[in-house]
């Protein structure tokens, strides 16, 4: 089974603090997603990685940073913390074989910015 | 740019059959993708079709419909245990291997 872990399930953090989130894929996926889960907004992207070292901006960048130096790791930073950040962060993994390269998604962390 | 509309809010009793419905206008088209997610759970893949027609598995099936930007997923002889959001997501065709999701259906099953 597929499995994609996330560093926190909860965290609390205060205004302008730089927040780290980690996420680490077990299935040798080449390509790594960051989403933020609002309700009545959805599932929005916020960056995605396709190899080691590349990134490409999703929809919503702005106040996120990425990186990803191993294949399986892929972290999302939050530069400078700010309240409208509160979310819920489902970091997920694909491949690029198979039929749909459907996602695998983490559990989430609930980050709220005080 | 991308538009994916699905129903807020949608009831059924335990035993029925229930139909979930997707309208999408995106650039370009590269598959649709149904998920569901309990509540505080992660979502997990439920199908995907990127032909038009139906595709079934077990107690749910998705239709597509690409010339009407149209996709459905039914469920049927529901569960307490179905009682979820249920999320449509389409990869359009810019290449980008990421999705672009609906707000999500919650679907409360009642006895």
């Amino acid at each position: 089974d597929v499995k994609v872990t996330q560093s926190s399930r909860y965290l609390v953090k205060r205004t302008g603090e730089k927040v780290f989130l980690e996420c680490v894929q077990d299935m040798d996926h080449e390509n790594m997603f960051w989403y933020r889960q609002d309700p009545g907004l959805g599932l929005r992207l916020i960056y995605f990685s396709y190899d080691v070292k590349m990134k490409e901006k999703g929809d919503i960048p702005e106040g996120y940073s990425v990186s990803r130096e191993k294949k399986e790791r892929f972290s999302l930073i939050l530069e400078s913390a700010s309240t409208n950040q509160t979310s819920m962060y489902l970091c997920a993994s694909s491949s690029t074989q198979g039929q749909g390269f459907e996602q695998y998604f983490g559990p989430g962390t609930r980050l709220t910015v005080t | 740019g991308q538009n994916i509309d699905q129903p807020t809010e949608m009831t059924a009793t335990e035993g029925a059959i229930v139909q979930i419905n997707c309208t999408y206008q995106t650039s370009g088209f590269n598959g649709l993708f149904w998920y569901q997610q309990h509540a505080g759970e992660a979502p997990t893949f439920l199908s995907y079709n990127v032909l038009d027609g139906l595709e079934e598995k077990g107690r749910f099936s998705s239709f597509l419909s690409r010339s009407k930007g149209y996709s459905y997923l039914l469920l049927k002889e529901l569960q307490m245990k179905d009682s979820a959001s249920y999320l449509c997501a389409v990869r359009d065709g810019k290449g980008r291997r990421a999705l672009t999701f609906g707000s999500g259906t919650r679907l409360q099953v009642q006895p």
